[in-house]
Parts: structure tokens; sequence; C-alpha cells
């Protein structure tokens, strides 16, 4: 069974904390992707990579960043966490090779307070 | 970039009826249209797809019918059941073999079944 695993479901932090999401793949997919997902505002791209220390913005990097040091490995940081940045965070893969379905975590319900 | 418009945000219809979502994009470049479902407190999975070379596809009760000229597609939901019970999301991508291929999704509609 295909697996995107995501290492917290829910985080509560605080307003100008750093914040890590962390989410590994067991497929040997290529590309990886962070999405945020909004009552309303559907599920927006905000970073995703193509290959090891490989990224490409989405369409709303503002106030995030990645690191992918392992093709399984693919990291959302929150540089300085905002209250705005309240949302469910949802990390996927694919293969590029015959391209079809995306695979999805169980998502990370990020709360700032 | 690829933008995609999806319509109604909610729908509500009767066990037995059937319930259609529309969606519209902006790249006539995309050539991948698939379409997700999301139950509560669940992650999305892929429930059907569509390629651009296919004008209707249909598994079971849903089918997807594409028009590349007027750019939109759609999901058609026949028979609905108490399970059809969900957000549904639609999406587009050029669906090229390439490096940095990506989704783009649409907003979203809450569908539900009335018993």
């Amino acid at each position: 069974d295909v697996k995107v695993t995501q290492s917290s479901r829910y985080l509560v932090k605080r307003t100008g904390e750093k914040v890590f999401l962390e989410c590994v793949q067991d497929m040997d997919h290529e590309n990886m992707f962070w999405y945020r997902q909004d009552p309303g505002l559907g599920l927006r791209l905000i970073y995703f990579s193509y290959d090891v220390k490989m990224k490409e913005k989405g369409d709303i990097p503002e106030g995030y960043s990645v690191s992918r040091e392992k093709k399984e490995r693919f990291s959302l940081i929150l540089e300085s966490a905002s209250t705005n940045q309240t949302s469910m965070y949802l990390c996927a893969s694919w293969t590029t090779n015959n391209i079809g379905e995306l695979f999805f975590g169980e998502g990370s319900r990020l709360t700032v307070l | 970039g690829e933008n995609v418009e999806q319509h109604p945000s909610t729908l509500s219809v009767q066990e037995g009826d059937s319930a259609v979502i529309k969606c519209t994009y902006s790249d006539s470049a995309s050539n991948y249209f698939p379409w997700y479902k999301q139950e509560l407190g669940k992650r999305p999975q892929l429930i059907i797809d569509i390629r651009s070379n296919v004008g209707e596809k249909k598994d079971q009760r849903i089918a997807v019918t594409l028009n590349k000229t007027a750019k939109h597609f759609s999901l058609h939901i026949t028979e609905t059941q108490p399970e059809d019970s969900a957000v549904y999301f639609c999406a587009a991508s050029k669906g090229e073999n390439f490096g940095n291929e990506k989704l783009t999704f649409g907003t979203g509609t809450r569908l539900t079944i009335i018993p």
C-alpha cells in the first residue's frame, strides 16, 4: 500500500516560532508537493520539488521555505509563524513516469496563536 | 499559470438523483484533468481522470466529460448515495512527463446527499 506520511497531525505554535512540517513517501516518487487547504479556497500549492535539492515556488510561497535533502523526504518550514498561516497543510507526491494519481498524506493541522 | 474555476461551491441533491459539478481552466496546453474526493477528516483521493484525447470517461456511477474547445470539464454522479457526500476537487495539468509538472486545483464543491 502506497504511503505518504506526515509527521504531525496537529500542531499549536505561537506567533514568531519556527515550524517544521515533515513528509515522507515510500513510493520512490520524483515529485513532492506542499499544499495548503482553506475553506472556500481549495488546495493551493505552496512549493514543490522535482528532485533532491531542487525546488520551485508554487502559487503562495510567501512566508514558507522547503528542504529536500533525500528523495523520500520533503519538509515545509515556516521561518516565523503568523496567525494567517493557521491552516491544514497537505503533502503529496507523484511520479513523472506516466502522470497519474497524486498521493496525499493525512494532513497537518497547524494553529498559530 | 493555470487557473481552474469550479462551481457550484455547495450542492445538495436527493438520494438517487444526479449531481453535476463543472470546472473551467485557462491554459489551453493542459491535457490531464483528474477529480479528487475528500471525505470528512480524510485525505483527497483520485476518483476518476480524463486526458485530452478522450471526450468522455465513465466508471460505474461516475463520469467525466471534457470540452477542450470551450476549456471546461464536468463530473457527473448518477444514482447518488449517502456515501457520495464529500468535497470534490477538479484539477488540471499539462500531463506531460516533465520533471516540474504540477496540478492546479479548483476551489472545491461540498456535495451533500439528502436521504
